[in-house]
């Protein structure tokens, strides 16, 4: 059970918008930043966001995150089928003193 | 070019020690925290702990008494180790670099290395 609560599995058709969610609690959405990863299949995880919004050096702007409360959410617009990868939010956890992740979302472009 | 180069063992007994060693490429070593982050088949992220130039840890508290994390700030390396490890031990281990100021902020990552537990 992840410490970052994530839909396990989103879709949309090419050229179409998705959102993924991330849902946490105080000691750790609420109060530190996140930062949203995506993994391609057989690869290692790739930085898209920090600290909230901002997006990591090389991402394009159809890539966004934004950050309510003790919640979290990435945006992927103008969906291609290159985007269909694993999506993982993560952030410090206050509490336990380390990162924690959320249990990653499967993106389906269709 | 490679930045994180890992390796260490890809198979073990279990009661065995896993041994993972990353050697560092890019940027200032003494700047960042470097982490490890495993990955179960079919799963999602675990990250198991942390350690900057200083030798200053965090782990993750279900893994604490197992992981010993360790930097060789003369070869620009930090390596992990995990104490009697059993099937559900098995899983992608990945190196990763972090911000010293936003720790979840990993910006560059080794290629993996899979470990299998299994007797």
């Amino acid at each position: 059970q992840s410490v970052l609560t994530q839909p396990p599995s989103v879709s949309a058709a090419p050229g179409q918008k998705v959102t993924i969610s991330c849902s946490g609690s105080s000691s750790n959405i609420g109060n530190n930043y996140i930062s949203w990863y995506q993994q391609l299949p057989g690869t290692a995880p790739k930085l898209l966001i920090y600290e909230n919004d901002k997006r990591f050096s090389g991402i394009p702007d159809r890539f966004s995150g934004s950050k309510s409360g003790t919640s979290a959410t990435l945006g992927i617009t103008g969906l291609q089928t290159g985007d269909e990868a694993d999506y993982y939010c993560g952030t410090w956890d206050s509490s336990l003193s380390g990162v924690v992740f959320g249990g990653g979302t499967k993106l389906t472009v269709l | 070019q490679v930045q994180l180069q890992q390796w260490g063992a890809g198979l073990l007994k279990p009661s065995e020690t896993l041994s993972l060693t990353c050697a560092v490429y890019v940027g200032t070593f003494n700047d960042y925290y470097w982490s490890w982050i495993r990955q179960p088949p079919g799963k999602g992220l675990e990250w198991i702990g942390e350690i900057n130039h200083s030798g200053s840890t965090n782990h993750n508290p279900s893994l604490k008494s197992r992981v010993t994390i360790s930097v060789d700030t003369s070869k620009n390396q930090f390596s992990l180790k995990l104490t009697s490890v059993t099937a559900a031990d098995t899983a992608v281990y990945y190196c990763a670099r972090a911000n010293p100021e936003r720790r979840s902020m990993m910006d560059v990552w080794g290629k993996g290395t899979t470990v299998t537990v299994s007797s």
